[in-house]
């Protein structure tokens, strides 16, 4: 099983539409939870962290469940910026990236 | 110029030739980690190093060394480069007391 699992998609959706990603992880000292952004042959790209409280970043909220060990980024009112592959991403001693998401945006 | 600066930004090379990446960084951090990015497969751990002195394998190690030469420069080899070896390879700097990974722009390597 790997450490960290994605949907890997692609998630095809049209602008304005709310989108959910979804992330498990298999090590439960995990310390720390992230969403980085991927645009195509780029680096990545700190989107925001994940708190158990959970958080709201404009557009964006994610969440954290660690009793189930499951992340997730829910993105609303997409536009087609947002086209990019999102990765869940979780640290500790090591920080281990998801397969990541691809998601397109179509007008 | 970037914080963290890897080179080179492409190279292709023949199998069984050593290959060296190099990551320089100034950020001030002490964690610095090596990455590679297949399709689909999303970015994998080669190696990281939380100070001069500390190395550590990751989840792919085999066929890869690094050395870290001082705090802010971390390199990794390839002593015998082989095709599936053909990947993008990420370099990224962590801070102690934050979780934010911050990367290079990455090397693109291919074995033929």
């Amino acid at each position: 099983r790997k450490e960290v699992e994605q949907d890997p998609g692609p998630f095809n959706v049209p602008e304005g539409a709310t989108v959910a990603f979804n992330c498990t992880y298999s090590n439960s000292a995990s310390q720390s939870f992230f969403w980085y952004r991927q645009d195509c042959r780029k680096e990545p790209k700190l989107l925001m962290s994940v708190y158990s409280s959970g958080n709201e970043d404009g557009r964006f909220t994610a969440q954290l469940n660690r009793a189930s060990q499951y992340i997730s980024l829910l993105i609303r009112d997409s536009k087609l910026s947002d086209s990019a592959t999102y990765l869940c991403v979780v640290g500790g001693f090591k920080t281990i990236f998801g397969a990541g998401t691809r998601l397109f945006v179509k007008a | 110029d970037a914080d963290v600066t890897q080179t080179p930004r492409n190279r292709i090379t023949k199998t069984g030739k050593r290959i060296m990446l190099e990551c320089s960084q100034t950020k001030g951090h002490d964690r610095m980690y090596w990455y590679r990015q297949d399709p689909g497969l999303g970015l994998r751990l080669i190696y990281y190093s939380f100070d001069v002195k500390d190395i550590n394998k990751g989840e792919i190690s085999d066929g890869y060394s690094v050395s870290r030469q001082a705090q802010a420069k971390f390199s990794l080899s390839l002593e015998s480069a082989i095709p599936n070896q053909t990947a993008l390879y990420f370099c990224a700097t962590r801070g102690s007391g934050t979780g934010e990974l911050f990367f290079g722009e990455g090397s693109r390597l291919t074995v033929l």
